[in-house]
């Protein structure tokens, strides 16, 4: 089946440690996007990819890095500089950057601080 | 992006439609309107989305009002699995300068009623 995986579904995370989340998708899409959400709370875009080896800083991307080595692939580490980091995860896809096209929700992760 | 209202919360009974609002105002010309889901702790879903005339797929349907000022997300016949946050986003066909993610508000919570 085609569509975007994200794991693992929970991940607990150790003060002072960095995390990787993992987001695949087979759809071909270009363009792929991890989102934050809190409790109650709409999505924020963390940091987004148009096109392999290329990303860019979304509206709260301090505390989290990514990379783009692959197409499929769009990996999401928080760091230890991010404070607040428990919350539920989102990676999305879609097929090009242009505003008009449909985004394609993953599962998500939920993260949560020991 | 322009910014929408919706009610907080809604209740509809089990095989009835359920119409949820969205007001967005200040849409501009270039501006499509979208709406997603979200079922609790889940990724969300793409739903539906228009321009200016009313749409239809297998999940809903969407009526836009002529002056593009205010929408209405329709599922014809609402069964508990129904029950999810709805999110109504308005977002420009251009890709711009900035983030290209989508901006979500706190939804209105849909409660199908046995």
């Amino acid at each position: 089946d085609g569509g975007i995986t994200q794991s693992p579904k929970y991940l607990f995370r150790k003060e002072g440690q960095n995390v990787t989340l993992s987001c695949e998708q087979n759809l071909n899409h270009d363009a792929m996007y991890w989102y934050r959400q809190d409790p109650g709370q709409g999505l924020r875009l963390i940091y987004y990819s148009q096109i392999v080896n290329d990303f860019q800083k979304g509206d709260i991307a301090e505390g989290y890095s990514v990379s783009r080595e692959k197409k499929e692939s769009f990996p999401l580490t928080v760091t230890s500089a991010q404070k607040n980091p428990t919350a539920f995860y989102l990676c999305a896809s879609s097929i090009s950057r242009d505003q008009k096209e449909t985004q394609y929700f993953g599962p998500g992760t939920r993260l949560l601080v020991l | 992006d322009a910014k929408t209202t919706q009610p907080t919360s809604m209740d509809c009974a089990e095989g009835r439609a359920a119409n949820l609002p969205c007001n967005h105002s200040t849409i501009s010309g270039n501006e499509y309107v979208y709406w997603y889901r979200q079922i609790h702790s889940q990724g969300p879903q793409y739903i539906i989305h228009g321009l200016k005339n009313n749409e239809t797929n297998e999940m809903a349907s969407l009526i836009i009002t002529e002056d593009r000022k205010s929408s209405t997300l329709i599922l014809p016949h609402a069964t508990l699995r129904d029950t999810a946050v709805y999110y109504c986003i308005v977002r420009s066909m251009y890709s711009g300068g900035g983030a290209d993610g989508l901006t979500f508000g706190k939804g209105t919570h849909l409660i199908i009623q046995p």
